[in-house]
């Protein structure tokens, strides 16, 4: 079957740095998103993986290793207004997206 | 450009109505979808669309249909609510379905069966 897990949740301070892993199992793989998605609202995209490595956008950055089914997204210089569930996707072999359950990411000041 | 809208915001229904969400994208997208999104669990797709007048079966499809007339709409039809379909509903759209781009996601319904 397919399966991806991210923790539940997550506490980290105001201004620290916070990884959250994602670990997937699909049939097929053509890539893995990140979504952000605030409390009542649209999940919003973040950052898409294909290839194997980190990509870097801003205080975002976001990391892939096929081989091992596995993916984080590192947040830096954290903001109050970071505050949300992060999503994993991975888009399959019929290009429909996957989805992991979110991490509900608390900041405290 | 509004991008994608859905109404209603909400709903409370009484179990055994029916209902239509409706979803409407002005991006000229090809693919749609509808997602469900309950506590503890990712967001699960009902029905898609790849394009205009063709639909498919998501993980979930049961007690809800779906129809795309035209590249614009996609609503969603629950025929005889149950309690179970208390949920948050987001449509979706994406420009092609056999591409690795980006979905977009309208601001959700949020229903209850009662």
């Amino acid at each position: 079957g397919q399966n991806i897990d991210q923790p539940t949740e997550m506490t980290a301070t105001e201004g620290a740095i916070v990884q959250i892993n994602c670990t997937y199992q699909t049939s097929g793989f053509n890539g893995l998103f990140w979504y952000q998605q605030h409390a009542g609202e649209a999940p919003t995209f973040l950052s898409y993986n294909v290839l194997d490595g980190l990509e870097e956008k801003g205080r975002f950055s976001s990391f892939l290793s096929r081989s091992k089914g596995y993916s984080y997204l590192l947040l830096k210089e954290l903001q109050m207004k970071d505050s949300a569930s992060y999503l994993c996707a991975v888009l399959d072999s019929n290009y429909q997206l996957i989805w992991g359950a979110g991490t509900k990411l608390i900041i405290k000041p | 450009t509004a991008g994608i809208t859905q109404a209603p915001t909400s709903q409370i229904l009484a179990a055994g109505r029916s209902m239509t969400l409706r979803c409407t994208q002005d991006m000229r997208h090809n693919a749609m979808y509808w997602y469900r999104q309950d506590l503890g669990l990712g967001l699960r797709l009902i029905h898609y669309s790849n394009t205009a007048g063709t639909t498919g079966k998501g993980e979930v499809p049961d007690g809800y249909s779906v129809s795309r007339a035209n590249t614009d709409d996609f609503p969603l039809t629950l025929a005889s609510a149950v309690p179970s379909q208390t949920s948050v509903y987001f449509c979706a759209s994406r420009p092609l379905a056999g591409e690795a781009d980006t979905q977009y996601f309208g601001p959700g319904t949020r229903l209850t069966v009662l």
